[in-house]
């Protein structure tokens, strides 16, 4: 079945790369688009960006400067990197796909030192 | 950016009640609309796409709804199990945006 599994480091100091993971199953990277979408805590939904079937990517300008979604079809995975972390950056990241329908479980990110 | 004005930001309501909640779109969307339903310490589950299809699994008494901008997600006859936040989704232009959520609580 299909299934989504978020990975990465639960708290990065100020100023530093943020790396996650998502891990996906039981669909091809190939067939379908793969979103980020950040919740702060207590808050509502951010869309970040999605990796599109075909290798292509599209950003919230919101953070365009510092994030980038790569991926490897090999092994399933999708990647978010985003740069120069501040505290307001401290937050749950889902990865999602098959248009929403299908959400990973979600990782908390805090930003602190 | 699209801005997506949902209200109420909260709802109390009795069982077996029917409640409506609604999302305003600032420029038109078509009917790129979802609609989610997320309860505490879980991730959000899609309710409704393309603003009036119910998604797989969804029962029957929720259902979504369009008028011009206004879009609406309705469930008739509250259950417990409804009890959370729900939001809205547009992805008809990049950004895509969600709404700031509705609180559905028992009263």
């Amino acid at each position: 079945q299909v299934q989504l599994k978020e990975s990465g480091p639960g708290l990065v100091q100020p100023s530093q790369t943020l790396s996650l993971t998502c891990t996906v199953s039981g669909f091809s990277l190939t067939s379908y688009s793969v979103h980020w979408v950040r919740q702060h805590s207590g808050k509502s939904l951010e869309w970040m960006g999605r990796m599109w079937s075909d290798g292509d990517t599209s950003y919230n300008s919101a953070f365009t400067s510092r994030l980038s979604i790569s991926r490897d079809t090999s092994k399933s995975q999708v990647f978010l990197k985003m740069n120069s972390l501040q505290t307001e950056d401290t937050g749950t990241y889902y990865c999602a796909s098959l248009w929403f329908a299908y959400w990973g479980q979600g990782t908390l990110v805090t930003v602190s030192s | 950016d699209i801005q997506m004005t949902q209200s109420p930001s909260s709802l109390p309501a009795s069982l077996g009640d029917r409640v409506t909640i609604t999302c305003r779109a600032s420029q038109d969307i078509g009917n790129y609309l979802r609609w989610f339903q997320q309860k505490p310490g879980k991730s959000p589950r899609l309710m409704i796409y393309g603003a009036t299809n119910l998604a797989a699994g969804v029962p029957s008494r929720f259902s979504g709804s369009r008028s011009g901008s206004d879009y609406s997600l309705t469930i008739n006859s509250l259950e417990s199990e409804d009890m959370a936040i729900y939001y809205c989704l547009q992805h008809n232009e990049y950004p895509y945006t969600f709404g700031a959520g509705t609180k559905l609580e028992l009263k």
